[in-house]
């Protein structure tokens, strides 16, 4: 069974602070997305890395895969009150094909205190 | 742009009854998944379809069912509930050959409560 950790689970911080949030598992997945989920909300994406290695950047979020493609980071700077929010990772063992089912990891609940 | 569509937002069912949520996919968008989200929890995959047919199952009890009609909107349906299955059901597609690195564009959810 893949899993997915997240770490931490909560995090309470003040605005203009940085973070990181961390996804690991003992799995190789094809590709890592993270999601961003507000309350009785459904999941949005916010970005797909696929190589190994990959860094992108969202405005302030900075999202890397590890080389190995077992784990990944997002790193917000200088947090503002609209990021909080729970964010999720999830993974992808499927290269396309009919299923693109995703493991979710545990979840980070964020909240950035004004 | 069009997004998922789910319906209904919000069911409030007692105890064996039996509850049908429906998912409209974005138009074009050929795989459907469901996942179900208990409070505090992450997603669990339930089911998904591709082109009408059943492509992977996940966690998905046998008191549930689903299908994927010719217009591509999909249906859950679920029996004999029980209180544990309250919980927020999300709807989420993808056009496969345009995705291959796993994007899911999910709906808003339905949240299921079983009194």
């Amino acid at each position: 069974t893949q899993l997915l950790e997240q770490s931490p689970q909560f995090l309470s911080i003040q605005e203009g602070e940085n973070l990181t949030v961390y996804c690991n598992s003992s799995s190789v997945f094809s590709s890592l997305q993270w999601y961003r989920q507000e309350p009785g909300e459904g999941p949005v994406l916010l970005v797909t890395v696929v190589t190994g290695g990959e860094v992108k950047k969202l405005k302030r979020l900075t999202f890397q895969f590890g080389d190995a493609r077992k784990d990944s980071s997002l790193h917000i700077t200088a947090a503002q009150p609209g990021d909080t929010g729970l964010y999720l990772c999830a993974g992808a063992s499927s290269y396309g094909g009919a299923t693109n089912k995703l493991i979710f990891g545990t979840g980070t609940l964020l909240a950035v205190q004004p | 742009a069009a997004g998922v569509i789910q319906s209904p937002r919000h069911l409030i069912k007692e105890k064996r009854e039996t509850a049908t949520l429906k998912c409209y996919p974005i138009p074009r968008h050929d795989t459907v998944y469901w996942y179900q989200q208990g409070p505090g929890q992450d997603p669990q995959f339930l089911i998904s379809f591709y082109e009408k047919m059943q492509s992977d199952k996940g966690s998905i009890p046998d008191r549930f069912s689903a299908q994927q009609f010719s217009d591509y909107h999909s249906e859950l349906n679920m029996s004999s509930l029980e209180l544990g299955d309250s919980a927020l059901y999300f709807c989420a597609s993808s056009l496969d050959w345009q995705a291959p690195t796993g994007e899911l564009f999910f709906g808003e959810g339905s949240r299921l409560t079983v009194l």
